[in-house]
């Protein structure tokens, strides 16, 4: 099935650890996202990755790092976990050229930092 | 940077009356403007989008307009129906320094019955 990809769904994790949160897209988007959801903050931007090769900061960067060696996987690494990083993470693909475009979510991965 | 503004954060309707939410963006180099509708433990879905060389823009009961010159934005649901019921977002999207899409924080649409 064509889509998008995220695993693990859910992960209890300690503080400290290191935590790479997987994403596969089969839709041969070049644009890729990472947002974080959290209560009354919305979907806000971690990394993006406009096309293989490249990465760009997003609204809250601090603590997270992405690579994007190809165009189907952008991993998202937390080096050492901190409990302000306790949220629901979704990652997204774009179809379009340009700015425009529409963002195709995967189901998200629900991160709890003990 | 881009950064969007949305209103109200919740907002509860009876069953037929209409929905209007609303968004401001601060970037006037933002040229796409798309909703998204997010059901209870789901992900974000498309709903209608609209870019900056457009006014209004409609899709059965729901329609959006743009008031480029005031960076203002809104939706517009009508006759609402309890399948409605969720959370919408707004967003900007902006080529400069790379192509981004940022969120409103979202507004929570409960349709009463």
């Amino acid at each position: 099935i064509a889509g998008i990809t995220q695993a693990p769904t859910s992960q209890i994790l300690a503080a400290g650890r290191r935590m790479t949160l997987r994403c596969t897209q089969d839709m041969r988007h070049n644009a890729m996202y990472w947002y974080r959801q959290d209560l009354g903050l919305g979907l806000r931007l971690i990394h993006y990755s406009n096309t293989a090769g490249t990465t760009g900061k997003g609204e809250v960067p601090d603590g997270y790092s992405v690579s994007r060696a190809n165009t189907d996987d952008f991993p998202l690494t937390l080096a050492s976990a901190v409990p302000s990083q306790t949220s629901v993470y979704f990652c997204a693909s774009r179809s379009g050229t340009g700015s425009a475009g529409e963002l195709f979510f995967g189901e998200g991965s629900r991160l709890t930092v003990l | 940077g881009e950064n969007v503004e949305q209103h109200p954060s919740t907002l509860s309707v009876q069953e037929g009356d209409s929905a209007v939410i609303k968004c401001t963006y601060s970037d006037s180099a933002s040229n796409y403007f798309p909703w998204y509708k997010q059901e209870l433990g789901k992900r974000p879905q498309l709903i209608i989008d609209i870019r900056s060389n457009v006014g209004e823009k409609k899709d059965q009961r729901i329609a959006v307009t743009l008031n480029k010159t005031a960076k203002h934005f809104s939706l517009h649901i009508t006759e609402t129906q309890p399948e409605d019921s969720a959370v919408y977002f707004c967003a900007a999207s902006i080529s400069t320094g790379g192509f981004k899409t940022i969120f409103g924080a979202g507004t929570r649409l409960f349709v009463k019955a």
